[in-house]
């Protein structure tokens, strides 16, 4: 059975980074994408980025290009996604998903890590 | 980025009511449209993938249809546990993205 569980909940100040990890089991991890969804409080999902963990290719939503870095460590079977100069727009729930393919749609999901951004 | 647009953004629904949500690409995505449904607190859930398969284990009162730009999710018959929010999203690109949802509410 598949599962993906990330870290727990963060607090950060403006301006600070947070990472947050995606711990798969279950399946080959290097055969499914990995994806960074945020959703804001009360607000839609927001598609971030992807890593591929065979290769490390990566792809980021024009909005976080810059601010976003995801990656895949093969020895963990752990993805991260770490954000950068956080402002608390950023606040929010930030979900990994997978994929099998890059046209394939998201099939698993974590559970969720809270980011809150407050002074 | 592909734009993703979805229509109602809200709707009031009964009970064994047909529901229809549409969803509007700013490009052909040809049928790289999937459809999610979400309950509040909680991951969201596939539905439905290149525009029409179901997800294995979603009831078929759900169906997909649709290609290029336009989309359509139609719950034939609604149930109380279908109250959710409904999201479409784009495969078709690198860089993926959802539509701003429906949110499907008890009249």
């Amino acid at each position: 059975e598949v599962h993906l569980v990330q870290s727990g909940a963060e607090v950060k100040k403006p301006g600070a980074t947070v990472k947050i990890s995606c711990k798969v089991s279950g399946y080959t991890f290097t055969d499914y994408y990995i994806h960074w969804v945020q959703q804001a409080p009360g607000k839609g999902l927001e598609w971030m980025g992807l890593v591929d963990p065979e290769d490390a290719e990566t792809f980021y939503a024009e909005k976080f290009q810059g601010r976003v870095t995801i990656t895949a460590d093969t020895s963990t079977d752990t993805a991260y996604m770490e954000l950068s100069s956080l402002r608390s727009e950023d606040t929010a729930v930030y979900y990994c998903t997978t994929s099998r393919g890059l046209t394939r749609p998201n099939d698993y999901w974590g559970q969720g890590t809270l980011v809150t951004v407050s002074s | 980025d592909i734009q993703m647009t979805q229509s109602p953004s809200s709707l009031s629904a009964s009970v064994g009511d047909r529901v229809t949500i549409t969803c509007r690409a700013s490009q052909s995505i040809g049928s790289y449209l999937n459809w999610y449904l979400q309950k509040p607190g909680k991951a969201p859930k596939l539905l439905i993938y290149i525009a029409s398969t179901l997800q294995s284990g979603v009831p078929s009162r759900f169906s997909g249809s649709g290609s290029g730009t336009d989309f359509t999710l139609t719950i034939s018959s609604l149930q109380p546990e279908d109250f959710a929010t409904y999201y479409c999203q784009e495969s078709y690109s690198s860089t993926w993205t959802f539509g701003q949802g429906t949110k499907v509410e008890i009249k």
